[in-house]
């Protein structure tokens, strides 16, 4: 089935540890996106990637890394720089252009936690 | 960062109200704004995107209207079941130098009393 993978489903991490969020897609969508929840907040766009090899900061980028160097993944990175790691991190892809819509499709999330 | 605002923050409804909610956004820079559900413990899922000024979409009971010049969307649900408990999120699509980046709001949480 078509569709995003999102792995780990939960983590723990200690701190000063680096940590790296697996996120594939089969929908041969060009973009895609890593969004952060926090409870009582929205979802908050850390990095967004439209094309190979190419990728710019969200809002809170600030202590992640990302790569893109296949159409299918973008996996994250959460520095030992970033402040509060512990969150809902959730993976998304979507094909941009007037031919389509731009609708987002999810995976279904990982759960960082910092011990 | 771009500022979209979604009130109420949450809704409570019986089985069978009407109910709507407001997505406000920034007018300029706009390329289209989407709307989604997500259920717990499933993915946000889209119900709408949306371009064009006046745009009205429908599907099934949940219906969206949208104002590009004054920066707000409506999501109206008729007849609200408990199924339709979920949080309802809105996004802005920006264009411009931004084009491709996606903002939400902080989403409305719905519950639906049988």
């Amino acid at each position: 089935d078509g569709g995003i993978t999102q792995s780990p489903k939960y983590l723990f991490r200690k701190e000063g540890q680096n940590v790296t969020l697996s996120c594939e897609q089969n929908l041969n969508h060009d973009a895609m996106y890593w969004y952060r929840q926090d409870p009582g907040q929205g979802l908050r766009l850390i990095y967004y990637s439209q094309i190979v090899n190419d990728f710019q900061k969200g809002d809170i980028a600030e202590g992640y890394s990302v790569s893109r160097e296949k159409k299918e993944s973008f996996p994250l990175t959460v520095t030992s720089a970033q402040k509060n790691p512990t969150a809902f991190y959730l993976c998304a892809s979507s094909n941009l252009g007037q031919a389509h819509t731009g609708e987002l499709f999810f995976g279904e999330g990982s759960r960082l936690t910092v011990l | 960062i771009l500022n979209v605002e979604q009130s109420p923050q949450s809704l409570h409804v019986q089985e069978g109200d009407s109910t709507n909610f407001t997505c406000s956004f920034p007018s300029s820079n706009f390329y289209a704004l989407h709307w989604y559900r997500w259920e717990t413990a499933k993915s946000p899922e889209a119900l709408f995107v949306m371009t064009l000024n006046g745009d009205e979409k429908k599907k099934g009971r949940i219906s969206a209207t949208l104002n590009t010049k004054e920066g707000y969307s409506y999501l109206y649900i008729k007849g609200s079941q408990p199924e339709d408990s979920a949080t309802y999120l809105c996004a802005l699509h920006a264009g411009g130098t931004s084009y491709g980046k996606l903002t939400f709001g902080q989403g409305t949480i719905l519950t639906v009393h049988p």
